[in-house]
């Protein structure tokens, strides 16, 4: 069965810092991985997603994640935190086995130190 | 454009009391989708339309739970008999076409219920 495991349940780093936010998963199939976040008192915003084009993928504001499939990750990068960048980050996957129905990590919380 | 819009925003609720969350995609997806969220965890699968039809509703807990999209558009969640194990942030998506690899989810801002 499909998973997802998000390694850090927080994160924090210091404003100007690379970010990084770890997420693995599990699927017999060629899956799709999303990353999604989520501000205080507002809706999932689609950062990125991976649908078996390139496994380096370019998001908005930004972050990056990478594909490897040997590692079974999708780990979450940005070179820079910004204030704005703290909020909830859930890793998906969604594959044939679910039906493409999104199965989502537990969450990382960033957390920006200024 | 319009994104995906939930009213109300926070409902509360007594225990026993029955209540309906209203979803509007945005204009022309075919596709919605209802999410329950609790306290610190990721959204978890309700139920999934496809036009007017329940094509799965294999995350909804039991039969108190029941969700209607009778036009294609607008979807009513609704939940009689409300427990206090129920209150969560009900999230409402839309996505263009029907659920595959390639879709994207846009979602809402939620309904928060509380039940007391």
């Amino acid at each position: 069965a499909q998973s997802v495991t998000q390694l850090d349940s927080h994160v924090s780093v210091s404003e100007g810092t690379p970010v990084l936010l770890r997420c693995n998963y599990s699927s017999s199939y060629s899956p799709s991985l999303f990353w999604y976040v989520q501000h205080p008192n507002k809706g999932l915003q689609l950062l990125l997603k991976y649908t078996s084009a390139a496994t380096l993928v370019k998001g908005i504001n930004g972050f990056e994640a990478e594909f490897k499939k040997s590692e079974t990750s999708f780990h979450l990068t940005k070179p820079s935190a910004h204030m704005s960048d703290a909020a909830e980050y859930f890793c998906v996957v969604s594959d044939l086995e679910s039906n493409y129905q999104l199965i989502w990590g537990a969450g990382t919380k960033l957390i920006i130190k200024p | 454009g319009a994104g995906v819009s939930q009213t109300p925003s926070n409902k509360v609720t007594e225990k026993g009391k029955y209540v309906e969350l209203r979803c509007d995609p945005i204009s022309g997806h075919t596709a919605l989708y209802w999410y329950r969220q609790s306290l610190g965890q990721g959204p978890e699968f309700l139920i999934y339309f496809q036009g007017t039809g329940a094509a799965d509703d294999s995350g909804l807990p039991n039969d108190r739970f029941f969700a209607v999209r009778p036009e294609g558009s607008v979807s009513t969640l609704k939940i009689q008999r409300t427990e206090r194990g129920d209150s969560a942030v009900y999230l409402c998506a839309s996505s263009l076409n029907p659920i595959g690899p390639q879709e994207t989810q846009y979602f809402g801002p939620g309904t928060r219920l509380l039940v007391l």
